[in-house]
């Protein structure tokens, strides 16, 4: 299959800062990019989904401006998370696609602990 | 009612029995199925694509998709210890761009 990488795997911040997270896919062009959320042994939960040189189109409730996606090229994603706090504590995945209905592959995912 | 229906598990058989795990939903509008395995602190791996109705083997894998039904399954034979996982059921409608997920089947096999 097709490969994404995510990085950093784990990241620990302090309250109030920003964290980037970046998403690659390595051997694919990708028209989409997803990124979720997911809780303790729940399943994954969209935040947000970006197209390559268009803005993002965010999931009701899910804050644009805390959460920033950026979709620069056909093989790199960016979400940043704004001014983070406690509850922003999460484990992060994204996921990319070449084409509408093809299958989706999924980056390690990022845990975010801010402290 | 979710779209996707999804027993939560767990789901524990001895090793190297069938594990058989099955997905329902509710929108005839979705088209392509997918199944992935997910390990504690990871992200999913994709373990199956489908669009048809039938069988699609792939190793020790079988998914089945049956449209009529809204229903999906995915066998896994002579099942490992390693396939200890989460697996979740993914769809896609036929004009749709998102993946809607079912919750997800913890799943043990014990040695």
């Amino acid at each position: 299959g097709a490969v994404v990488s995510q990085h950093p795997s784990w990241v620990i911040c302090k309250s109030g800062t920003s964290v980037k997270i970046e998403c690659r896919s390595l051997d694919f062009q990708a028209t989409t990019m997803f990124w979720y959320r997911q809780f303790p042994k729940q399943s994954l939960m969209l935040m947000a989904t970006s197209n390559e040189g268009s803005k993002a189109t965010y999931e009701q409730g899910v804050e644009k401006d805390k959460f920033l996606i950026n979709h620069a090229s056909l093989t790199l994603s960016t979400l940043t998370v704004t001014s983070a706090h406690p509850e922003d504590s999460s484990f992060y995945i994204c996921s990319a696609r070449r084409e509408t209905n093809t299958e989706a592959f999924f980056g390690q995912g990022t845990r975010l602990t801010v402290v | 009612q979710k779209e996707v229906e999804q027993d939560p598990g767990p789901l524990s058989v001895p090793e190297g029995a069938i594990v058989s795990l099955n997905c329902t939903y509710s929108n005839s509008a979705f088209q392509y199925f997918m199944w992935y395995r997910q390990y504690s602190r990871k992200g999913p791996e994709l373990l199956m694509y489908t669009y048809s109705s039938g069988n699609k083997e792939d190793g020790r894998f079988t998914a089945q998709v049956d449209k009529s039904s809204k229903y999906i399954s995915l066998f896994i034979r002579d099942s490992q210890p390693s396939d200890s996982a989460t697996y979740l059921c993914a769809m896609i409608q036929a004009a749709g761009n998102k993946l809607t997920f079912g919750g997800g089947t913890r799943v043990l096999v014990k040695p």
